[in-house]
């Protein structure tokens, strides 16, 4: 069984940083390509960013407002996804989710999400 | 401003036909495959349909997906209870380099 579990989140004050983690087991890690995605209050599904599967480059990409302030980084002997997030605004208040793509589409799996609230 | 447009809410009675639009432009839609994703607050989104029109294994068949020009939908045939969600559309975006996801429907069965 696949299985994404996010942690990290939590309130932080405007211009802090944080940091996400994404454990996972049941799929293949290290081939996977590994998204962050984001849902603010009363709004649709952000796409952050996403980290290619080791076969596939394992390059980045990441939503171009997003590319100076959030990081994702992966650790393929954890099976484990990161977003180091810095100079975070209150509008980054919102639930996180990683998701997993195995080659159907980038988002295969996902997790339940972390809730991370900007607030002073 | 989401990229992808779908109405905010539709709404159907128990057995009822239901379709869902997605309507984007040559950059997103027009030129790649569309995938659907079915979500319950405060539980991990689901993949309802992948590329375009395929169901993953253990999705009902009465979701289906279908996609023409730079427009997609996504349809319930036999609406049930359970179907109550927000169901969102997702397609790269070649301009922007990037994911695009619509910006949802909320589906109530009556």
């Amino acid at each position: 069984e696949v299985q994404l579990v996010e942690s990290g989140g939590g309130l932080v004050k405007p211009g802090e940083s944080l940091r996400l983690s994404c454990t996972t087991s049941g799929l293949p890690f290290i081939n996977a390509w590994m998204s962050w995605v984001r849902q603010g209050p009363g709004k649709g599904l952000e796409w952050i960013g996403r980290f290619k599967g080791k076969n596939d480059g394992g390059t980045l990409d990441y939503a171009a407002p997003l590319k100076d302030r959030f990081t994702i980084l992966r650790d393929n002997s954890k099976t484990t996804l990161y977003l180091q997030m810095n100079s975070l605004k209150t509008e980054d208040t919102a639930v996180y989710y990683c998701a997993a793509g195995v080659g159907s589409s980038d988002f295969d799996y996902w997790g339940q999400g972390t809730l991370v609230t900007v607030s002073s | 401003q989401s990229v992808l447009t779908q109405p905010p809410s539709a709404s159907g009675t128990p057995g009822q036909w239901l379709t869902i639009s997605c309507s984007g432009g040559n950059s997103n839609i027009g030129t790649n495959s569309v995938h659907w994703y079915q979500h319950l607050p405060g539980t991990a989104p689901k993949l309802l349909i992948y590329r375009n029109n395929q169901r993953p294994s253990g999705v009902p068949d009465r979701f289906s997906g279908s996609k023409s020009g730079t427009s997609a939908s996504l349809a319930i045939s036999g609406l049930q209870s359970e179907d109550e969600a927000d169901y969102y559309c997702a397609t790269w975006d070649n301009s922007l380099s990037g994911w695009v996801f619509g910006g949802g429907t909320k589906v109530t069965v009556l």
